[in-house]
């Protein structure tokens, strides 16, 4: 079955160093997210991107972070100068359509943790 | 910011027993999603309901939907070991989603 993968699965960063997460969703999907899980934390919903755009972010999605598509399988979220409250475990999603009603498939997440 | 809260927060049943979760918000989702996560990994899909009074079965999982479309329970029949995770329920509106806090759950053999 096909599945979302993301890279590193844990990141160390010094605080005020950019980090760019990068995930592959589902290949025939079309609507992509990131949400970001605080250790014992409930899942709490960053952006979503559809058609080479953001369609919604959540007041946490300040211009610190940035979303990306650069090619045809990649989606990245760039956090600009890391702060240590960023660190989390980062899940990338993906669906084939958007709306809520089709199934999102998430990825195992990367671990953050900022120094 | 929608908010979604699940109860119990932590469970700890025997083999065999029966369970429900609920999950209450007082906003109107277009879908509601209940997913399960393992320590480590991603949120897995369980089932999506969409219509309000909705009803799902997945094998000893019942799903239903309330009416009104703000409210989910999940129950299982004759809990498993295997059953054992964080189960999280989460409400679509437009692109956004919501989780809810979350319930712990311990099938004890």
């Amino acid at each position: 079955e096909p599945e979302v993968t993301q890279t590193p699965s844990h990141q160390v960063t010094q605080m005020g160093q950019e980090v760019i997460l990068r995930c592959v969703p589902i290949s025939n999907h079309l609507y992509f997210y990131w949400y970001r899980q605080i250790l014992g934390q409930k899942v709490e919903f960053l952006v979503s991107f559809y058609n080479n755009e953001i369609s919604e972010k959540s007041e946490i999605f300040d211009d610190q972070f940035s979303v990306e598509r650069p090619d045809g399988s990649n989606f990245t979220l760039k956090i600009r100068s890391t702060k240590l409250e960023d660190s989390a475990m980062y899940f990338c999603a993906s669906s084939a359509s958007g709306g809520g009603h089709q199934p999102q498939h998430f990825g195992d997440g990367t671990r953050l943790s900022i120094l | 910011t929608q908010l979604l809260e699940q109860s119990p927060q932590f469970l700890s049943i025997q083999e065999g027993e029966n369970l429900t979760v609920y999950c209450n918000s007082s906003s109107v989702f277009s879908s509601l999603q209940w997913y399960r996560q393992e320590p480590g990994e991603g949120p897995v899909l369980l089932v999506t309901v969409v219509t309000g009074g909705e009803v799902k079965k997945l094998k000893r999982l019942t799903f239903q939907f309330g009416d009104a479309r703000k409210d989910s329970s999940l129950h299982i029949t004759a809990a498993q070991p295997g059953d054992t995770g964080l189960y999280l329920c989460a409400g679509g509106g437009g692109n956004q989603f919501y989780f809810g806090t979350g319930t712990s759950l311990t099938v004890i053999p």
